[in-house]
């Protein structure tokens, strides 16, 4: 089993719907939790930042952790074409020097 | 202004060659960063440099040596490349290497081993 378990999809959806991508971890060390927007043939891009149980708010972005269940998602309302992407959550322990550990993505198709 | 750059952005070149990657950052960072993003898209760390130094070496080949002249530049070389090493490289920055440090990452060098 991974450390960092997360659906490589596509999902698909209309314009407009809310979308929830979602990862799953084993290791009770990681402490922060990241989301990142990878659009094709790009590097990936910090979308989100989170230390602590519960939500966090960026727009039409919402970033949820669960420490108790290990999960952790991403919300996105009002879904735009332009969220087209693959969104790859990351975590880190606490602690020394920064090694987060990525899943794998997931890829979303928002269609018109 | 591109705030990462890698070069090149494609490499097509045959086992057993020895090619490099160059990283430059013009954002003044201090830690720089090696990641390979294979064909299942799981992106993993391989090296990191603060200030010229280097601080996280994960599993990597020996085959595999970064070079750092200077802070705004991180190179890779790969020696005697095989099969397994085509992937994605994205070289990344960030102000000093702390967790709550967010990390910029360049446009990525596609590299196929044939």
């Amino acid at each position: 089993q991974k450390e960092v378990e997360q659906d490589p999809g596509p999902l698909s959806v209309p314009e407009g719907a809310i979308v929830s991508l979602n990862c799953t971890y084993s290791n009770s060390a990681f402490q922060y939790f990241m989301w990142y927007r990878q659009y094709s043939r790009k590097g990936p891009e910090l979308l989100m930042y989170t230390y602590s149980s519960g939500n966090k708010e960026d727009g039409r972005f919402t970033a949820q952790v669960d420490k108790s269940s290990k999960y952790i998602s991403l919300f996105i309302r009002d879904s735009q074409p332009s969220d087209s992407a693959t969104y790859l959550c990351a975590m880190g322990r606490g602690g020394g020097s920064y090694i987060p550990t990525f899943g794998r993505g997931t890829s979303l198709i928002v269609h018109p | 202004d591109t705030a990462v750059s890698q070069t090149p952005k494609y490499l097509v070149t045959q086992m057993g060659n020895d090619k490099s990657i160059k990283c430059e950052q013009n954002l003044g960072h201090d830690t720089m960063y090696w990641y390979k993003q294979d064909s299942k898209k799981f992106l993993k760390i391989m090296f990191s440099y603060n200030n010229k130094e280097l601080i996280i070496n994960e599993t990597v080949p020996n085959r595999f040596s970064p070079k750092s002249p200077d802070k705004a530049h991180l190179n890779l070389h790969i020696n005697s490349l095989e099969l397994g090493d085509s992937a994605v490289y994205f070289c990344a920055s960030s102000q000093d290497g702390t967790r709550t440090d967010t990390q910029y990452f360049g446009p990525g060098t596609r590299l196929t081993v044939l």
